[in-house]
């Protein structure tokens, strides 16, 4: 299985601050790469595909880059509805795999 | 209204089974690929099943197969994870989803982009 490893686990950050959150994978999978976030008590929701591809609803400030095995999700301008976990998942084979996630938490 | 709504999750012993069922709404069932995910209490995501629009393929993560079955019912709409064996580390909120469609149906297989809202499983004596 390809293994998706994100850092940091958990990060702090105040309202208006520029977020970065890496995902490495275990072997190249191109861009076949996505990000979700989650609120507690919810299901995820998709915010990029394709590595940096912006889902449909998804506000500007989020956006993603890489390729092949590393990649980063960066949130510009860190909004209060942000405050949530985030995954990143590679769809490159047929086992899809998730990283083990991110909290993002108000300083 | 676009809906996943899940049912069949509970609390089950060691060794039990039990069959989610997930009846979709608002959007056309039969062209879609649909999977289950799943979260155990407090921990992260993890992939479970695959199966394309017509059945025809499915998948499993490797520590499932052969205890847990995916299986879809286009004319009712509905998919469905026959799940033999448990233990008590399947104990998670098991989600139906579907995948991404872009214009020109085209299906990114693996990204999901809509999410039921979960029903959990329990596995203990």
């Amino acid at each position: 299985d390809i293994q998706m490893t994100q850092s940091p686990s958990s990060l702090s950050a105040s309202v208006g601050d520029r977020v970065t959150i890496t995902c490495r994978a275990s072997q190249d999978i191109g861009v076949f790469l996505a990000w979700y976030q989650q609120k507690p008590g919810k299901a995820p929701q998709l915010l990029l595909y394709a590595a940096s591809r912006v889902q449909s609803g998804v506000p500007s400030r989020f956006s993603g880059s890489g390729s092949g095995t590393d990649f980063t999700l960066t949130i510009s301008g860190l909004q209060p509805e942000d405050f949530a976990s985030y995954y990143c998942q590679q769809y490159y084979n047929t086992l899809w795999t998730f990283g083990q996630g991110t909290k993002v938490e108000i300083k | 209204e676009v809906q996943l709504v899940e049912s069949g999750g509970g609390l089950v012993k060691p060794g039990g089974s039990l069959r989610l069922s997930c009846e979709v709404s608002g959007f056309i069932f039969s062209d879609y690929s649909m999977n289950w995910v799943r979260q155990a209490p407090g921990k992260g995501l993890e992939w479970v099943s695959s199966i394309t629009s017509s059945g025809n393929y499915i998948y499993y993560a490797d520590s499932l197969r052969g205890r847990f079955t995916i299986s879809r019912d286009n004319a009712k709409n509905s998919l469905y994870l026959q799940m033999h064996s448990l233990r008590a580390e399947d104990t998670a909120v098991y989600y139906c989803a579907r995948d991404l469609q872009l214009a020109g149906r085209i299906t990114i297989f693996g990204v999901i982009d809509l999410w039921g809202q979960g029903t959990l499983v329990t596995v203990s004596a």
